[in-house]
């Protein structure tokens, strides 16, 4: 079955301290991956994407995502966090054809101390 | 990429009754996409809307509860029948060109 796992509901992160949010998938072709965020009371926001090539992609905001195939995911991280990435962070996979959904994790949510 | 226009970004109905929400893209699809949001929770996917034939629902949702039209390739309604406080929700419509463009969403509290 397709599915996209994001195994923390929420990570509390002080600001500047570094950040790691974990997704892993399970998915029968090749995948195309996303990060989303959604900031409170807002749309979602395409963080990054990876379709193909290198498997170091670099998105907005000072966000990255491995690509590691072996082990079936797609962790976001950032140097250093800001109060202002307090958000419900998305992680999905779908197929490189636009007429088919993508399959949606269940969010982490980000708090970050001051 | 993607514009989608949805509106209303919000509404207060009173239970029993429908509300209609419309999604215009700026570019032509074939598949709109509409999910459902609710509070603290991730995108569910309620159907796919395709230009032409009937929308296809996932399971736990029906089309005597949430009515589809797709009259053209931009442009979609979702109708939220019969609501119940349960519908108070954000409803959302995505289209995707490699990744996923969505509307502001429809914040819907049913009273």
């Amino acid at each position: 079955a397709q599915s996209v796992t994001q195994p923390d509901i929420h990570i509390t992160v002080s600001e500047g301290a570094s950040l790691e949010l974990r997704c892993n998938y399970s998915y029968g072709a090749t995948p195309y991956l996303f990060w989303y965020v959604q900031s409170p009371g807002q749309g979602l926001q395409l963080l990054l994407k990876y379709f193909s090539g290198d498997t170091l992609v670099q998105g907005i905001k000072g966000f990255e995502a491995e690509f590691k195939r072996s082990q079936s995911s797609f962790n976001l991280r950032k140097p250093s966090v800001h109060w202002s990435d307090a958000a419900e962070y998305f992680c999905a996979v779908g197929a490189g054809d636009s007429n088919y959904q993508l399959i949606w994790g269940a969010g982490t949510k980000l708090i970050i101390k001051p | 990429s993607a514009v989608i226009s949805q509106k209303p970004s919000r509404d207060i109905c009173q239970r029993g009754t429908s509300l209609t929400i419309q999604c215009q893209v700026d570019s032509q699809v074939t598949m709109m996409f509409w999910y459902r949001q609710q509070p603290g929770q991730s995108l569910t996917l309620i159907a796919t809307a395709n230009q032409g034939s009937e929308a296809t629902y996932e399971s736990g949702f029906v089309i005597d509860k949430f009515p589809i039209s797709r009259p053209n390739l931009t442009f979609s309604t979702l109708t939220v029948s019969n609501m119940s406080p349960e519908d108070s929700s954000i409803y959302l419509c995505s289209v995707r060109q490699n990744e996923a463009f969505f509307g502001q969403g429809t914040r819907l509290t049913v009273v």
